[in-house]
């Protein structure tokens, strides 16, 4: 399997604070995406960053791509109790034609009010 | 409302009884996927369609199969399942594979 692989396997911080997850992967990608996941729900989508691009931001989010150490690290900036679930990054390895999605096996973060 | 609909949410059933979980999304999507999700393995592609008709292996299809009869559709089907199928499975949406999924509440299923 080339899955994604998240580091770390766990993170607990408190209200305020800044979390950090990084994600390595295997072979080159079209695309790299971060999932967030609440307590055995369905996924929800959180950002895209494209093989061509470095670094994205959505509201507390900052997310950065360095293809060449085929790795992305996800920033939540002043974390809030409700930013608690687990994280996952996908990507869609180039040479499977973009067709596959491989997900990490995620980052359980908790925030501590 | 943009929504992945799964049924059934839960699910206990016994070896060898076929089962058929049915995933249903409202957004004219092309592309849909099924995955599984283990503790400590996170998600893992089972089969994903890219169109009517257009079906190919994931990464752990074995004991699965699936049918993309209509756009909106795409059953998973577990002819005879087995007790390592016991899993959280989700059915996921997007318009291009380069393009966000949306996805499904989930499937619980525990095979005895």
């Amino acid at each position: 399997s080339q899955q994604g692989e998240e580091d770390p396997q766990a993170l607990s911080i408190q209200e305020g604070e800044n979390a950090t997850m990084n994600c390595s992967y295997k072979t080159s990608i079209n695309n790299l995406q971060w999932y967030r996941q609440n307590s055995g729900r369905g996924l929800v989508h959180l950002i895209l960053i494209r093989s061509n691009e470095r670094e994205k931001h959505s509201g507390r989010l900052r997310v950065t791509l360095d293809t060449s150490k085929k790795s992305s690290s996800l920033l939540i900036t002043a974390s809030r109790a409700a930013d608690t679930a687990s994280y996952f990054c996908a990507t869609d390895p180039f040479n499977t034609g973009g067709f596959k999605t491989i997900f990490g096996a995620g980052t359980r973060l908790f925030v501590k009010a | 409302e943009a929504q992945v609909t799964q049924n059934p949410r839960y699910l206990i059933t016994v070896t060898g009884k076929k089962l058929t979980v049915t995933c249903s999304q409202n957004m004219n999507h092309e592309y849909m996927s099924w995955y599984r999700q283990d503790p400590g393995l996170g998600l893992r592609q089972i089969y994903y369609s890219m169109n009517v008709e257009v079906t190919d292996k994931g990464d752990v299809p074995e004991g699965y199969k699936v049918s993309r009869k209509e756009k909106r559709n795409f059953p998973l089907i577990l002819e005879s399942p087995s007790p390592n199928q016991t899993s959280l499975y989700f059915c996921a949406s997007s318009q291009r594979t380069d393009q966000p999924q949306h996805f499904g509440d989930g499937t619980r299923l525990s095979i005895l």
